[in-house]
């Protein structure tokens, strides 16, 4: 669907607190999902992916949630750092014949020193 | 590896002039994507290729833009003409494919911020 456009949701969180970002994915038979960071004059970086035989899958100091049934994603950052300030993305493969992600709109984390 | 490479980094031209985005993938991976990103629609998929072969491109604007991909290390995203509206950054990204077709991740370039004036 459409993007949000210029205003994106911001998650404002302190440094060393731990931080939980939201997604909702459009297609039930999406069966491929991933979570990218972008930060400011890059590209989008991958963080982890997770397919739909999952329900959850850790790497370091992330975390990823799949819940199925309601269509949610969900991003979990342990320990959070000034560092992990960006524009987090989740992405599905919604058209599992077509093989290509479908981006949502976009979270921004602002890490609070 | 170096990364997916684009140029690019950045482009201001003239309404009316032809622009040409390069992208050389990382090395082995045999799936590439072209991306735009604005402020008011996000990340969209302009086309992809697998193996060289343009697999979809029902992203693509229209017939003023057009991609290529001659061999398995260069890719070309050409707009002719432009147009102010396609001011955006545009990325390219590459993947390998898991046996069987599966979708593995995608490795993105650092991106073409294109002005047109």
């Amino acid at each position: 669907g459409e993007s949000v456009g210029l205003h994106l949701p911001t998650l404002s969180v302190q440094e060393g607190d731990n931080s939980i970002i939201n997604c909702a994915y459009s297609n039930s038979a999406s069966d491929y999902f991933i979570w990218y960071k972008q930060e400011s004059g890059k590209g989008p970086q991958f963080i982890i992916d997770i397919r739909s035989n999952m329900d959850k899958r850790q790497g370091q100091r992330v975390t990823v949630l799949l819940n199925k049934t309601v269509k949610h994603l969900s991003l979990q950052i342990a320990a959070t750092q000034p560092g992990d300030s960006a524009v987090y993305f989740c992405a599905e493969n919604m058209d599992t014949g077509r093989r290509a992600l479908t981006f949502g709109s976009g979270t921004r984390l602002q890490v609070q020193p | 590896d170096a990364g997916v490479i684009q140029s690019p980094r950045h482009e201001v031209t003239e309404m009316g002039q032809e622009v040409t985005l390069r992208c050389k993938p990382i090395s082995g991976h045999n799936s590439l994507f072209w991306y735009r990103q604005t402020m008011m629609r996000g990340l969209e998929l302009l086309i992809y290729f697998n193996n060289n072969v343009p697999i979809d491109d029902s992203g693509m604007p229209e017939d003023r833009f057009s991609a290529k991909m001659p061999n398995a290390s260069f890719s070309t995203l050409k707009i002719q003409p432009s147009e102010p509206r396609d001011s955006a950054v545009y990325f390219c990204a590459s993947s390998s494919r898991l046996a069987g077709g599966l979708l593995y991740e995608q490795y993105f370039g650092p991106g073409t911020r294109l002005t047109v004036t």
